[in-house]
């Protein structure tokens, strides 16, 4: 099949031990943020969101972490497992549009 | 529940010719986002369809246009196709009283020769 992210930052993580991907942003104005993993052939799915006027959200074994001071966003992943493995985007959206701006990504590898 | 679909899965295309892509919308759903995602990169914007109209659009030239029908299903058109035009076409859908969260479709893989 197909490979996203052919040539993506890279993070190995054992199984069982906990992730953290990084997203610096691009816009100060930005009010609403996004994560979304991708695996090889399929469209990204959501996974957490978190807005502007919360410095923290969590879900079922993650948690988005939101600096506005250094415009950085945080996804942690509790326990990650080898279904886990996917390419991992942040994505901004600022107040008075309707797109989202993707970042880079991340290639997040599972180890057994 | 359905999710996001889209048609077709794949497609091959030669330089100059022109294209359709289509979605449907998650139920319940009535607006349409197109994105590029080329190989090795994130989705860029290209358009966003609300109430039949084109209310955004990204930097992508007028050779990409759109359509949004009454039953809130999307097409995407691009004429004139050019080899960097290869990539992955993501179709997102959101609920304009719901809030910002998009939901994507698995995408068409458009490649021109």
């Amino acid at each position: 099949g197909e490979s996203v992210g052919l040539h993506l930052p890279t993070l190995s993580v054992q199984e069982g031990d906990n992730s953290i991907i990084n997203c610096a942003y691009s816009n100060s104005a930005s009010d609403y943020f996004i994560w979304y993993k991708q695996e090889s052939g399929k469209g990204p799915q959501f996974i957490i969101d978190i807005r502007s006027n919360m410095d923290k959200r969590q879900g079922q074994r993650v948690t988005v972490l939101l600096n506005k001071t250094v415009k950085h966003l945080s996804l942690q992943i509790a326990a990650t497992q080898p279904g886990d493995s996917a390419v991992y985007f942040c994505a901004e959206k600022y107040t008075g549009t309707y797109k989202y701006i993707f970042g880079t990504g991340t290639r997040l590898k599972v180890l057994a | 529940d359905a999710g996001v679909t889209q048609s077709p899965t794949h497609l091959i295309k030669t330089r100059g010719q022109q294209v359709t892509l289509r979605c449907s919308p998650k139920s319940g759903h009535d607006t349409v986002s197109w994105y590029q995602q080329a190989l090795g990169q994130g989705p860029q914007f290209i358009f966003q369809y609300y109430e039949e109209e084109e209310r955004q659009r990204g930097n992508f030239p007028d050779r990409f246009s759109g359509h949004q029908f009454p039953n809130y299903s999307s097409e995407l058109n691009v004429n004139a196709l050019l080899l960097g035009d290869s990539a992955l076409y993501l179709c997102a859908s959101s609920w304009e009283g719901g809030g910002d969260t998009q939901y994507f479709g698995p995408g068409t893989r458009l490649t021109v020769l």
